[in-house]
């Protein structure tokens, strides 16, 4: 089956300092990977995706490359703010299965000032 | 535009009534999804209908849970009995073009299942 891991959390930075959130899936086919974002008394929202490997994906600031070679989806932020602090999910959707995804278990990040 | 719109928010129940959740998915979407997502948890997948068809529904707990799409556009799911390992937040997501997988999904904004 499909599965996605993620680095396990909390996750707590100061403010300005290099984040990495690590995503690795198994998948049978050919996936699209994703990175949700979810703040504090907010729904989920895309932060940004990539639909095949060495596609680079990126949005306010974050960056993730799909890496087929690893299966990894690696989230990276060179500076991050307090603004930043909230759960993070990796997902992929298979290109065989009309939509279905898969979802990680999220990572909990807290910036302090 | 208007996000996707759930209703209630936050409902408490004893175990073995029944609750009924609804979702109004953003305007003109053809795929809605229902999951579950457990404190600690990723969301998981329930059912997902393409425009009033069930396009995969493998992990919905049939014996208890149900859903529908009426007229492919608003969706109940409903919980009969509740079990206490039914509370979670239930998630309803909408996405606009059936079977493109890059599609993004749109999230509402939960409604939270408390079991006593």
């Amino acid at each position: 089956g499909n599965s996605v891991t993620q680095m396990e959390g909390p996750v707590t930075l100061s403010e300005e300092a290099f984040l990495t959130i690590n995503c690795t899936y198994t998948a049978t086919g050919y996936p699209s990977l994703f990175w949700y974002v979810q703040y504090p008394g907010e729904g989920l929202q895309l932060l940004l995706k990539a639909t095949k490997a060495d596609d680079k994906g990126s949005n306010k600031g974050f960056e993730a490359t799909y890496r087929k070679e690893t299966t990894s989806f690696h989230l990276e932020k060179g500076s991050v703010q307090v603004s930043d602090s909230a759960v993070y999910f990796c997902a992929l959707i298979l290109n065989t299965n009309a939509g279905k995804s898969t979802f990680g278990d999220g990572t909990t990040l807290t910036v302090k000032p | 535009e208007a996000g996707v719109a759930q209703s209630p928010r936050y409902k408490i129940i004893e175990k073995r009534q029944s609750v009924a959740f609804w979702c109004n998915p953003i305007s003109g979407h053809a795929t809605l999804y229902w999951y579950q997502q457990i404190l600690g948890q990723g969301p998981k997948l329930l059912i997902q209908f393409q425009n009033n068809g069930v396009v995969d529904d493998s992990q919905l707990p049939k014996d208890r849970f149900s859903a529908e799409r009426l007229k492919g556009v608003d969706s109940t799911l409903k919980i009969q009995p509740a079990k206490l390992e039914d509370s979670a937040v239930y998630l309803c997501a909408s996405s606009q073009n059936p079977g493109a997988n890059q599609e993004t999904q749109y999230f509402g904004p939960g409604t939270r299942l408390l079991v006593l």
